[in-house]
């Protein structure tokens, strides 16, 4: 079936530092999700992207978080600076048609803040 | 916002039961709820969805329910198999951007 590319799988990094979180979407797709979980339960929505814009976003999207997708190419999640309450799963998401059709998600990346 | 409540945090079940998973939602504009499946260590996977044009839907062992007027919905899986272990989230959606989902319920099926 159709794949997410998530790059890396794993990230260890210091708090403070700049992190990008990749994403490869289904190639055809044009809504993109970004989602946190921790603890392998809750899935939480960060925010979600299409047509260049950030459609809508959750009180978990803070400040610090960006998201862009230059071009067509990778969809990124950027955290400047991180924090350690920011060590979760992030998992890419994308859809065909937005909320009403099937969300196909990548393998995900683990973020490790030390 | 949307709440999407799911009420078993885990369930256990015997090779060849049928389990069932309950899910409750607040905004009475959700008109699409779809079912994931997480493996150990893996990513989410669709299942199986319903819209709210139907009460009923079935894919092989998997049967989803929806009451609209309760606000809820359910997933059941019938003879139930090892490789059915996994978490299984519930999401609703309004049909604009966002899916909104449960916090999973972690089905382990005894041999």
């Amino acid at each position: 079936g159709p794949k997410v590319l998530q790059i890396p799988s794993h990230q260890i990094i210091d708090m403070g530092q700049m992190v990008t979180l990749n994403c490869d979407p289904v190639s055809n797709h044009l809504y993109f999700y970004w989602y946190k979980q921790i603890l392998g339960q809750q899935m939480e929505f960060l925010v979600n992207f299409y047509n260049g814009k950030v459609m809508e976003k959750s009180k978990l999207f803070k400040d610090q978080f960006s998201v862009e997708r230059p071009d067509g190419s990778y969809f990124t999640l950027k955290i400047q600076p991180t924090a350690l309450e920011d060590s979760a799963v992030y998992f890419c998401a994308s859809s065909l048609a937005g909320s009403q059709n099937t969300l196909y998600f990548g393998a995900g990346t683990r973020l490790s803040v030390l | 916002g949307e709440k999407v409540e799911q009420h078993e945090s885990t369930l256990s079940v015997r090779e060849g039961d049928s389990a069932v998973i309950n899910c409750t939602y607040t905004d009475t504009a959700s008109s699409y709820f779809p079912w994931y499946k997480q493996e150990a260590g893996k990513s989410l996977h669709f299942v199986i969805d319903i819209r709210s044009n139907v009460d009923r839907k079935q894919s092989q062992r998997l049967i989803v329910l929806l009451d609209k007027k309760a606000k809820r919905f359910s997933l059941h899986i019938t003879a139930t198999q090892p490789e059915d272990s996994a978490i299984y989230f519930c999401a609703a959606s309004t049909g604009y951007q966002n899916f909104y989902f449960g916090k999973g319920t972690s089905l382990t099926v005894i041999p």
